[in-house]
This record gives C-alpha cells, sequence and structure tokens, in this order.
C-alpha cells in the first residue's frame, strides 16, 4: 500500500543532543511537509520541499534542519538550539502544486530526557 | 497572514443527531479548503478538499461547504455514530502553504 512512514513513533532527545525524525513515502509524491503540533495550537510549518535538493523554511523552522536528497525521503534534524522541542512532529506529502490534498504520516512524538 | 479559527473547540452530541463544524479564515484569497479528521495519537485523515471554485464537497455521511466571501466554510455530519469520535481540523491553501485550524474536538456518546 501506498503511503508516508515516520519512524520512530517515540523518540527522547537529551539536553544538547540533535535528533533526526525519518519520513519515508512512496506515493511519487514531489512535495513533502513538515510540521509541528502543539495541544490547544494549530499544526504549523516547520519545512516544506517541493522539489529534490530544494527546500524553503515555514513559519517556525528555526532550530531545525532538513534534507532533500531523494524524491521520497525528507529527514527532520531537531537541533539542540531548539530550546523547545517537545511537540507531536507530522510529516506530510502532495502532488506538488498549489493547493493538492495533502496526506500524512501517523507523526513522532518528540519529549526531553 | 492567514488565520484559521474553529469553533466550537469541542462538540459532544449524542448518537445519531447531524452536527455541523466551522471553520472561519481571514484571508478569502484561498486556493482552496481541505477537511481532516485526527484520531488520538495519530496522524491527519483527507476527509474533503474544496477548491476555490466550488462550493460544496461530499463524501458519504460528509458535506463540506465554502463561502470564501465571507471566510466560512462547514462541515455537516450527518447520523452521527460513536466511530465519528475525533478531532476535526481544516486548513486553508494560501499563498505557498496550508493554515491550519486548532480544531473541534468530537464526542459522539452511544
Amino acid at each position: 500500500d501506498g503511503g508516508i512512514t515516520q519512524s520512530p513513533k517515540y523518540l527522547f532527545r537529551k539536553e544538547g543532543q540533535n535528533v533526526t525524525l525519518s519520513c519515508e513515502q512512496n506515493l511519487n509524491h514531489d512535495a513533502m511537509y513538515w510540521y509541528r503540533q502543539d495541544p490547544g495550537q494549530g499544526l504549523r510549518l516547520i519545512y516544506y520541499s517541493q522539489i529534490v535538493n530544494d527546500f524553503q523554511k515555514g513559519d517556525i523552522a528555526e532550530g531545525y534542519s532538513v534534507s532533500r536528497e531523494k524524491k521520497e525521503s525528507f529527514p527532520l534534524t531537531v537541533t539542540s538550539a531548539q530550546k523547545n522541542p517537545t511537540a507531536f512532529y507530522l510529516c506530510a506529502s502532495s502532488t506538488g502544486g498549489r493547493g493538492q490534498p495533502q496526506h500524512f504520516g501517523d507523526g513522532t512524538r518528540l519529549s526531553i530526557l | 497572514k492567514q488565520e484559521v479559527t474553529q469553533i466550537p473547540a469541542a462538540l459532544s452530541v449524542p448518537e445519531g443527531e447531524n452536527l455541523v463544524l466551522n471553520c472561519s479564515f481571514t484571508d478569502s484569497a484561498i486556493y482552496n479548503l481541505q477537511w481532516f479528521r485526527q484520531d488520538p495519537g495519530k496522524g491527519l485523515t483527507s476527509l474533503l478538499l474544496i477548491q476555490s471554485s466550488q462550493r460544496e464537497q461530499t463524501s458519504g455521511r460528509l458535506n463540506a461547504s465554502l463561502d470564501k466571501s465571507s471566510g466560512r466554510s462547514t462541515l455537516y455530519i450527518a447520523a452521527s455514530q460513536p466511530g465519528d469520535s475525533a478531532t476535526y481540523l481544516c486548513a486553508c491553501f494560501t499563498g505557498n502553504q496550508f493554515y491550519f485550524g486548532t480544531g473541534t474536538s468530537l464526542t459522539v456518546i452511544p
């Protein structure tokens, strides 16, 4: 079945540590997105990529980094510069183009030890 | 910047009732609007997408409407079931990204 796979489901970070969240899709979608979801808040865009080897900052990119070396993969690194990383992280993809429907993975919950 | 609001934040209804969830947005220059369902601890499942040129979309017991001029969308759920219990989010595509509301948490009581 085609879909988006996020791993791990749960992740714990120590102070000063970088961690990387994985997102893989087999939908042959061009565009991929990373969102952060906090309790009582809507999803906020961290980074997005419309094509391989290109990505753009979203509204809350500070403390995060991404890469897009392959069409099917869009990993997100939460760096030590992100002082409040505890949140639910969601990856999405779409065929690209403005306003195409987004399809989501099951998320990764990141907590601080 | 687009702001999306969903009211109420939470809603409880008895099984079998018809209900309406509301979504409002500040910038009417949207390309489309998408409704999602989110179960606890899970990702988002797409329910309906309405293009800016459309006024409504239907899928089974769900009907979504869009009024761009007034900045509003509604999601109508007919004959609600306990399995409909979830958080429902709307998102508007404006500029280069989707903007999400904070969601309405729906509980359908058997």
